[in-house]
């Protein structure tokens, strides 16, 4: 079946412009998951979000960072005024329900975020 | 606060030989570990992970990793590497209040094999 897809795979914007990201997980995942990795580095959590609950926002480094998510479909993670050091590639994963369970959180192929 | 930590940023190895790749974690509770690989244009792939029972898990491609809780450790291993696994390893750890709701990722190990 159909993986995580996100999108777009490239973005470049200008410093200070907002930009949008989008990430639909795989059909039937309750949990779904931002991350970024900066160049060179591994993977920082940014949010999750497990079916209707309220989202685990700890990992958001600024309040330029939200992210939304239609109920257990499309979200979209929002960057305002993009900094230099926003640039990194943001990798979305969903899983059926939460690690807890023993789930697998499968990741898409990310968004490259470029700030110039 | 959880951690992970690779010791080994970049390592080399002939095709052929064995392979492996040191994890270190802290984290207060039983962890749920995971290693995951990213290949040059392809997204994060699970190896294998760890959640309870036994020590040594068997994952896909041939690897296996063994937790040991004495030493914190949870290193992935593969008896004879092939050119195809040139890629980054990541080791993660699983994190989160009321449950294990994120990943924590170590910095990532790169592997190159030389024919």
């Amino acid at each position: 079946g159909a993986g995580v897809s996100q999108s777009p795979s490239n973005k470049v914007t200008e410093k200070g412009k907002d930009v949008e990201l989008r990430c639909d997980p795989i059909s039937g995942h309750t949990a779904l998951y931002w991350y970024r990795q900066r160049l060179g580095q591994g993977l920082e959590f940014l949010i999750y979000f497990q079916g209707n609950s309220a989202p685990d926002k700890s990992g958001l480094p600024s309040d330029r960072f939200s992210a939304e998510r239609t109920g257990e479909s499309v979200s979209t993670l929002t960057i305002q005024r993009t900094q230099q050091e926003d640039s990194a590639v943001y990798l979305c994963a969903s899983s059926p329900v939460g690690i807890a369970s023993g789930d697998t959180q499968y990741f898409g192929p990310g968004t490259r975020l470029t700030v110039l | 606060a959880q951690s992970v930590t690779q010791p080994d940023i970049h390592i080399t190895v002939s095709e052929g030989a064995s392979l492996e790749l040191r994890c270190n974690y802290s984290y207060g509770a039983t962890p749920y570990l995971f290693w995951y690989v990213q290949s040059p244009g392809q997204g994060l792939q699970l190896l294998l992970k760890y959640f309870s029972g036994d020590t040594l898990v068997q994952g896909i491609k041939g690897f296996e990793a063994e937790f040991k809780r004495s030493q914190s450790s949870f290193n992935l291993r593969k008896p004879s590497v092939h050119w195809s696994d040139a890629a980054e390893y990541f080791c993660a750890v699983g994190a989160g209040s009321g449950g294990y709701n994120k990943l924590i990722f170590g910095a990532g190990t790169r592997l190159a094999v030389h024919p």
